[in-house]
């Protein structure tokens, strides 16, 4: 068992806002950390996959930071619009060979307009 | 090019019946993965498959839950004796590579299985 724990669970924005939101998990036997987003009624869809310490990426408006030291990742979105609202899940493979990713509960996202 | 796709949509049954959820990964990847989201819950690990590699079963919650892969493509996960607290979205997803820690996973739309 792989303990992920995402914060807040649920996050509402206006539109403009910028936001971030948390992924925590055990710092010891780290491999590698997946970010998806799941839109209501849509596949999940993946974001970012982080590998290193001090890793940062970024696609458009969001972008995701990593820390492997102490344990958790930030997803930031910039400006936020009302498309963004989703479920923004993180998961961790256990093992160096093991492709099975342990997810955390998810941050649900809305943007009012 | 086509994604992921799964089959129904959406099915419900009573207590009891067997149920069968299908699965088409991405044509060409070798890893299929399902997992399933109870109300609440995180999405949970059910079971792997990886090539021609023995599946790994580690996460299925019962003997009643099966599946298999026929060919290296198409996937079919079986639940007998269904029960109330079967009820859930079930996802399948599919790799490139087997095994990977990086490997992205690509996720179909799920089944929402509702057991009455």
């Amino acid at each position: 068992i792989l303990n992920v724990e995402q914060s807040p669970q649920s996050l509402h924005v206006q539109e403009g806002d910028s936001t971030n939101f948390t992924c925590s998990f055990p710092s010891s036997n780290f491999y590698a950390l997946h970010w998806y987003r799941w839109e209501t009624a849509k596949s999940p869809e993946a974001l970012f996959v982080m590998t290193l310490n001090g890793d940062e990426k970024k696609k458009g408006r969001i972008s995701a930071t990593l820390n492997t030291k102490e344990g958790y990742s930030y997803l930031y979105i910039k400006g936020s619009q009302p498309e963004d609202s989703a479920t923004y899940l993180c998961a961790l493979p256990r093992g160096s060979t093991l492709g099975r990713l342990y997810f955390g509960r998810g941050t649900q996202l809305t943007v009012w307009p | 090019g086509a994604g992921v796709s799964q089959s129904p949509s959406n099915k419900v049954t009573e207590k009891g019946k067997d149920v069968e959820l299908r699965c088409d990964p991405i044509s060409g990847h070798t890893a299929l993965y399902w997992y399933r989201q109870s109300l609440g819950q995180g999405l949970e690990f059910l079971i792997y498959f990886q090539g021609n590699s023995a599946p790994d079963k580690s996460g299925l919650p019962s003997d009643r839950f099966s599946a298999e892969r026929t060919g290296g493509s198409v996937s079919t996960l079986t639940i007998q004796r269904t029960q109330q607290e079967d009820s859930a979205v079930y996802l399948c997803a599919s790799s490139l590579v087997s095994g990977g820690t990086t490997d992205t996973q690509y996720f179909g739309p799920g089944t929402r299985l509702t057991v009455l």
